[in-house]
């Protein structure tokens, strides 16, 4: 079965500082991973995906983040934090043969100071 | 691209009323949607997946005579709460499947709906 782990329910931050957000993962299979943004009482926006195609992932808004399987790990970083990147922050791993479900981390919410 | 929307984005009713809710894909067809819900401060828990043209798979412990949910067309799914409750109050959000010769598994989501039961 897959699985998703959020290792920081918050993060605080500085303007102008950069951004690290951790998320480990459990799967038999390679699997399809995610970072999705959610802005408070908004949707979730597809920050990056990541398909195998290539290990460093690069989203909007000056987002990246870096598959590695020997920590089965999958963090999302950016260099330098804006205030506008205060929100919530989910992990998420497709679900093998589960006709598109995605299973979802419980959540990063990113603090941004000025 | 991948645009998908809601409709209502709030909603307040009264208890025992029923309330529809409506997720569209805009620019694209989406084979598969889904149905989350998500309460304060939380992840987002899968209600139920529908296809295009067939019944909706409900997850584990969702009632499916009470969340009744259509996918009548290739861009548009409907959310029927019945009888709403009190404890139905929720954020509810869709997200759509690109239609692709592969599978796809990136989901576009909606911009939730808020539905307030009193």
């Amino acid at each position: 079965a897959q699985s998703v782990t959020q290792l920081d329910s918050h993060v605080s931050v500085s303007e102008g500082t950069p951004v690290l957000l951790r998320c480990n993962y459990s799967s038999s299979y390679s699997p399809s991973l995610f970072w999705y943004v959610q802005h408070p009482n908004k949707g979730l926006q597809l920050l990056l995906k990541y398909t195998s195609a290539a290990t460093l992932v690069k989203g909007i808004n000056g987002f990246e983040a870096e598959f590695k399987k020997s920590e089965t790990s999958f963090h999302l970083t950016k260099p330098s934090a804006h205030m506008s990147d205060a929100a919530e922050y989910f992990c998420v791993v497709s679900g093998y043969n589960q006709g598109g479900k995605l299973i979802f981390g419980q959540g990063t919410e990113l603090s941004v100071k000025p | 691209g991948a645009v998908v929307s809601q409709h209502p984005s709030w909603v307040i009713c009264k208890s025992g009323t029923s309330v529809k809710i409506e997720c569209r894909s805009l620019d694209f067809q989406a084979t598969t949607m889904f149905w989350y819900r998500q309460f304060p401060k939380q992840s987002l828990m899968l209600m139920a997946t529908s296809n295009e043209g067939s019944k909706a798979t409900y997850e584990q412990g969702v009632e499916k005579d009470k969340f009744l949910i259509n996918h009548a067309s290739l861009t548009l799914s409907t959310l029927t709460v019945t009888s709403a409750h009190p404890e139905d109050s929720s954020f509810y959000i869709c997200s759509a499947s690109p239609r692709k010769r592969v599978l796809s598994d990136t989901q576009y989501f909606g911009p939730g709906t808020r539905l307030t039961v009193l």
